[in-house]
């Protein structure tokens, strides 16, 4: 089963507007953190916010927040006030700290691939 | 930013040489990640370390080895290049203490030919 499902391969939004990047996951530790990191299409991988799943609040972090759903393993994206620099592969990951030897390994999603048009 | 580079950033080799990818940081963290990406399948840990000479594998491990001899290089071998190889890689590292965010360096695209 995979850990980390992104059901989007690929999203279109107006600038300006909001979006959101969905993200499942599925692990049966009960402490575990979740990334979302953005791919522009020059390649690097850029860390946008992390969610732990402790945390009483979603994380927020300028105009991304982690809309982050416990019970129902979801751990969505959002992006406020799209711009056309946000164009880009998102991908979402999982670490898992109490499964033995996890060593702090991230899974990844398969990605969603958001266009921002003008 | 932690100091991570990768190189060669590019390289195209024909099928069944050895190649060698290398992975230095500058930061003196324990853990150190390769994954491979490719189009459909995001991006699949192959080989992991998390101290000096101590490794494990990943979830795509076969026909790949590693080696790390000192706390900042963490080297990817391909024994023996198959085209299925093909494919960009990336090096990661974890943060220390109070920083969330993995950082990777800028990739490595690997063709086999």
């Amino acid at each position: 089963a995979q850990k980390i499902t992104q059901t989007q391969p690929g999203m279109f939004v107006q600038e300006k507007e909001a979006v959101t990047l969905d993200c499942t996951y599925d692990t049966s530790d009960p402490s575990y953190g979740l990334f979302w990191y953005k791919q522009p299409s020059s390649g690097e991988m850029i860390f946008l916010i992390y969610q732990g799943s402790y945390d009483q609040q979603n994380a927020t972090e300028g105009r991304y927040s982690l809309n982050f759903q416990k019970a129902r393993k979801s751990a969505n994206l959002v992006i406020s006030a799209s711009q056309l620099g946000d164009s880009a592969m998102y991908f979402c990951a999982m670490r898992e700290e109490n499964s033995g030897g996890s060593n702090y390994k991230l899974t990844f999603g398969k990605g969603t691939l958001l266009t921002v048009n003008p | 930013d932690a100091g991570i580079t990768q190189s060669p950033r590019h390289k195209v080799t024909e099928t069944g040489t050895p190649v060698t990818l290398r992975c230095h940081q500058t930061e003196n963290h324990r853990y150190m990640y390769w994954y491979r990406q490719d189009p459909g399948h995001g991006l699949r840990l192959i080989h992991y370390s998390y101290g000096v000479k101590d490794t494990d594998k990943g979830e795509v491990s076969d026909g790949y080895s590693v080696s790390r001899s000192k706390t900042e290089d963490f080297l990817l071998t391909l024994e023996s290049a198959t085209s299925s190889q093909t494919s960009v890689y990336f090096c990661a590292i974890r943060p220390g203490t109070g920083n969330y965010g993995y950082t990777f360096g800028s990739g490595t695209r690997l063709t086999v030919v």
